[in-house]
């Protein structure tokens, strides 16, 4: 079956510092792809998202690239800052086969930044 | 506007108990999902609504679980009999249609003793 496998937190760093968070699949097909994040007390927010091979998905930031031949979708982030902290969810969707879009998430991962 | 809102947000039940989340999803959104997040874990599908309808009900895990959106709009989470593994928080998000963004409620944390 479909699932999202994404490294373990937590993981901290400082201010500036680069970030990587690293995310593969199992999918059957041609799914969409998606990071949301969901910062302490408050619900869970779409970050960026790709729905085709080689699509770079971009927003505050962080960058994540499809690509199908390593089914991977690795967050990346430049110079991080103390208010990225939280934590960050893979995600994929189906795009065929009767589903109607339910997200199939990862474990999530916990960043810490510290000043 | 407004965005998904859930109540309660927090829930403590004894076991065998029955509870009944309820989400309000932003108005004119199609379709609505509910998810079960344990802790340390993603959330995992639970049902679909497509206005009124219920599509997809492959996630819920016992028939302890039900769910319904009557009239298109709000929907109520109920859990009959609960059990301490159904200790969660409850995740509603609602989209404009299917494959459209998904817009998350705060959730509701329901722990049971």
């Amino acid at each position: 079956g479909n699932s999202v496998t994404q490294m373990e937190g937590p993981v901290t760093l400082s201010e500036e510092a680069f970030l990587t968070i690293n995310c593969t699949y199992t999918a059957t097909g041609y799914p969409s792809l998606f990071w949301y994040v969901q910062y302490p007390g408050e619900g869970l927010q779409l970050l960026l998202k790709a729905t085709k091979a080689d699509d770079k998905g971009s927003n505050k930031g962080f960058e994540a690239t499809y690509r199908k031949e390593t089914t991977s979708f690795h967050l990346e982030k430049g110079s991080v800052q103390v208010s990225d902290s939280a934590v960050y969810f893979c995600a994929l969707t189906q795009t065929y086969g009767g589903s109607q879009g339910n997200l199939i998430f990862g474990k999530g991962t916990k960043l810490s930044v510290k000043p | 506007g407004a965005g998904v809102s859930q109540s309660p947000r927090y829930k403590v039940a004894k076991r065998g108990q029955d509870v009944a989340l309820r989400c309000d999803p932003i108005s004119g959104h199609v379709s609505l999902f509910w998810y079960q997040q344990a802790l340390g874990q993603g959330p995992e599908f639970l049902t679909y609504f497509q206005n009124e309808a219920q599509l997809d009900k492959s996630g819920l895990p016992s028939d302890r679980f039900f769910a319904e959106r009557p009239e298109g709009s709000v929907s109520t989470l109920k859990i009959q009999r609960t059990q301490q593994e159904d200790s969660a928080v409850y995740l509603c998000a609602s989209s404009l249609g299917d494959f459209r963004e998904q817009y998350f409620g705060p959730g509701t944390r329901l722990t049971v003793t």
